[in-house]
């Protein structure tokens, strides 16, 4: 399985700032999968990032609010724009193994906290 | 009505019983499915794919059945280390449809 990583792995943030979460994996990968996960609740997909074009948003979120840049088949960032309290979450990023089912491998996830 | 239902739980059960989770889909056509498992404040992790004959991975035994779309997972010999919740997961072309989880508190 792909190892990933995130950055910050947590950080505390006031309300009206961004934060820009870094997500980088040790093998070339096709997509990259943004999730949030709210507190006592199941994964919720964010976004799909294509290396090379535009990622492709999920119904409840725009590109405005969650921007994403995948500059390459490693990396991808996910921006939470005009932080609020209902952004407190955690946000964890995954790729698939490109195997025969398709699993998905996550990061360790970004736990955010805005005040 | 959500893509994939589970039982929130909590199961508590004692060390060494034998204890069953069962999850069911919406969609027909989903192609793919999937047992994870999240420890507190942890990210999820594949714990077994099903595949359509039903799978075995030592005490771990998934089911699949398409007709009634259901999802079963059955752990034998329960440890104190198997307490998390277990995330139900079906995958229909790149998108995968996450239960809300079951959690399962191992006593000793």
């Amino acid at each position: 399985s792909a190892v990933i990583s995130q950055k910050p792995s947590r950080d505390i943030c006031q309300r009206g700032t961004s934060l820009t979460i870094q997500c980088q994996v040790d093998s070339q990968v096709t997509m990259m999968f943004w999730y949030r996960q709210q507190p006592g609740q199941s994964l919720t997909l964010i976004a799909t990032a294509n290396q090379g074009s535009e990622a492709t948003y999920e119904s409840g979120f725009v590109i405005d609010k969650f921007p994403i840049s995948r500059p390459n088949l490693t990396f991808s960032t996910l921006t939470v724009s005009n932080m609020s309290p209902e952004d407190s979450s955690i946000y964890l990023c995954s790729v698939d193994s490109g195997g025969d089912y398709n699993e998905q491998f996550f990061g360790p996830g970004t736990r955010l906290t805005v005040l | 009505r959500k893509e994939v239902e589970q039982d929130p739980g909590p199961f508590n059960v004692p060390e060494g019983a034998t204890v069953a989770f069962n999850c069911t889909y919406s969609n027909s056509a989903s192609q793919s499915f999937f047992w994870y498992r999240q420890d507190c404040r942890k990210e999820p992790k594949l714990l077994m794919s099903v595949y359509s004959s039903g799978n075995e991975d030592g005490r771990f035994t998934a089911q699949l059945n398409r007709a009634s779309q259901y999802i079963s997972l059955l752990i034998r010999d329960s440890k104190l280390s198997d307490s998390a919740t277990y995330l139900c997961v079906v995958r229909y072309f790149n998108k995968f449809y996450f239960g809300s989880g079951t959690k399962l508190n191992v006593k000793p």
